[in-house]
């Protein structure tokens, strides 16, 4: 079983470049959300969906798109890289209502 | 919007022995779940317990406990006969319509 799957598993980025990081889920959740963890503050929500076509903000939004085109899909875009997006991305889901959420294995992102 | 506390960034805790991992979050919603995930070293996230908010009485999964006070809005995690896996860091996380975690709690189990 795939479960979550997040490309890549790490990235180093100049200031200003942009880039997309995958999450694709096998599983039919219709739920899938992006978290950044940072040293000393958790896991923090930047977007989350419920299903596709829909998206809404988490806790830290800014500088970070999304959409959900598909259910399997949940791409997050980094339109200009900034040193403070240096952090660890996750990607989960879970059913509706959620209950348990799925992680991808998490992808290192630096900033230079 | 929903917050998550944990208190203690780090803790420690002999071999064998129980250790508590505190947790308070602040909702003035009903009916949510909350739960603990284990990170270890290798990063991945992993489900310990979960609570639903509606259950009065507390989860338990094997060696892992919950105590949860609803009215005090607090959510502690008791790990009995600690082993040294369960060297990792710990989360709080509360859901209603989306999921929130604490900053964590780093334990570490000396032999």
């Amino acid at each position: 079983n795939a479960g979550v799957t997040q490309t890549p598993k790490f990235q180093v980025l100049k200031t200003g470049q942009s880039m997309t990081l995958q999450c694709a889920q096998d599983m039919n959740h219709e739920y899938m959300s992006w978290y950044r963890q940072d040293p000393g503050m958790g896991l923090r929500l930047i977007h989350y969906s419920v299903g596709a076509g829909i998206t809404d903000q988490g806790e830290v939004p800014n500088g970070y798109n999304v959409s959900r085109s598909t259910t399997e899909d949940f791409p997050l875009r980094l339109l200009s890289a900034a040193p403070s997006q240096t952090s660890v991305y996750f990607c989960a889901s879970g059913g509706l209502p959620v209950e348990k959420l799925f992680f991808g294995s998490g992808t290192q992102l630096s900033v230079l | 919007a929903q917050t998550v506390t944990q208190s203690q960034p780090e803790m420690s805790v002999q071999e064998a022995e129980t250790v508590t991992l505190s947790c308070t979050y602040d909702t003035s919603e009903n009916n949510y779940y909350l739960f603990w995930y284990k990170q270890p070293p290798s990063r991945q996230m992993i489900l310990v317990i979960r609570q639903e908010a509606y259950k009065q009485q507390n989860a338990t999964e094997n060696r892992f406990s919950v105590n949860f006070q609803k009215a005090a809005k607090s959510f502690s995690l008791k790990i009995s006969d600690s082993q040294l896996g369960d060297t990792a860091m710990y989360f709080c996380a509360f859901r209603l319509n989306d999921m929130r975690f604490g900053a964590g709690t780093r334990l570490t189990v000396k032999p």
